[in-house]
């Protein structure tokens, strides 16, 4: 799998937007970006995918750039409730297994 | 609620010792992940199950790792002659398929495992 990086760490204030960054320069055609996150002392949990076009859910947005060699994942509006570590995580279409390579992540901390 | 349930949520051992633990998958999920984290690290992938069947062990460190999902169900990962270095928190996930475009992973809490 094509390595994904993030910053260590980001700031934000409360209710502000927060837009992380993933830089996936050798992303292959079939490679999807999963971005999940974890709470403290919480499993990861999803947050949202995409392969070409920009993706929008109840949680978050990704914006892809559009030569696919980087992503953002957008928090609209931060809570407290939304400091977490980030994973950026490429998986290929044609993999046989579901697998994530996790890497460290952005740890991102929401200032009130 | 019907998550992926982990037990025990803590498990403090000592060194030479054997454990086992316990995930229980969201119904009806195929897929079965165990992955391992340590302190300020990303999870470490561990195993993959598509039904009772191994698929992708190629995460397990040594041979004193094992896991097995007799039914298809309910998955166990066993750690022989515990070491301190396997300290972490174990990490199972299931998901409807481990193959194609919608594969979300649903983790539980995780076990907490210490060797003393």
């Amino acid at each position: 799998d094509a390595k994904t990086t993030q910053p260590n760490s980001m700031e934000s204030n409360e209710e502000e937007p927060v837009h992380l960054p993933c830089n996936h320069s050798t992303i292959s055609g079939t490679d999807y970006i999963h971005w999940y996150r974890q709470l403290p002392s919480q499993g990861p949990e999803y947050v949202i995918h995409g392969l070409t076009s920009n993706v929008n859910n109840r949680m978050a947005s990704l914006a892809i750039a559009e030569d696919r060699k980087s992503s953002t994942l957008i928090l609209h509006r931060a809570t407290l409730r939304d400091a977490a570590v980030y994973y950026c995580i490429l998986r290929a279409l044609s993999s046989n297994t579901g697998k994530l390579i996790f890497g460290q992540g952005t740890t991102l901390q929401v200032k009130p | 609620g019907a998550g992926v349930s982990q037990t025990p949520s803590n498990k403090v051992t000592e060194k030479g010792k054997y454990v086992e633990l316990r995930c229980d998958p969201i119904s009806g999920h195929t897929a079965l992940y165990w992955y391992r984290q340590s302190l300020g690290q990303g999870p470490e992938f561990l195993i993959y199950f598509q039904g009772t069947g191994a698929a992708d062990d190629s995460g397990l460190p040594n041979d004193r790792f094992f896991a097995v999902r007799p039914e298809g169900s309910v998955s166990t990962l066993k750690i022989q002659r515990t070491e301190r270095g396997d300290s972490a928190v174990y990490l199972c996930a299931s998901s409807r398929t481990g193959t194609g475009m919608n594969t979300e992973a649903f983790f539980g809490q995780g076990t907490r495992l210490t060797v003393v």
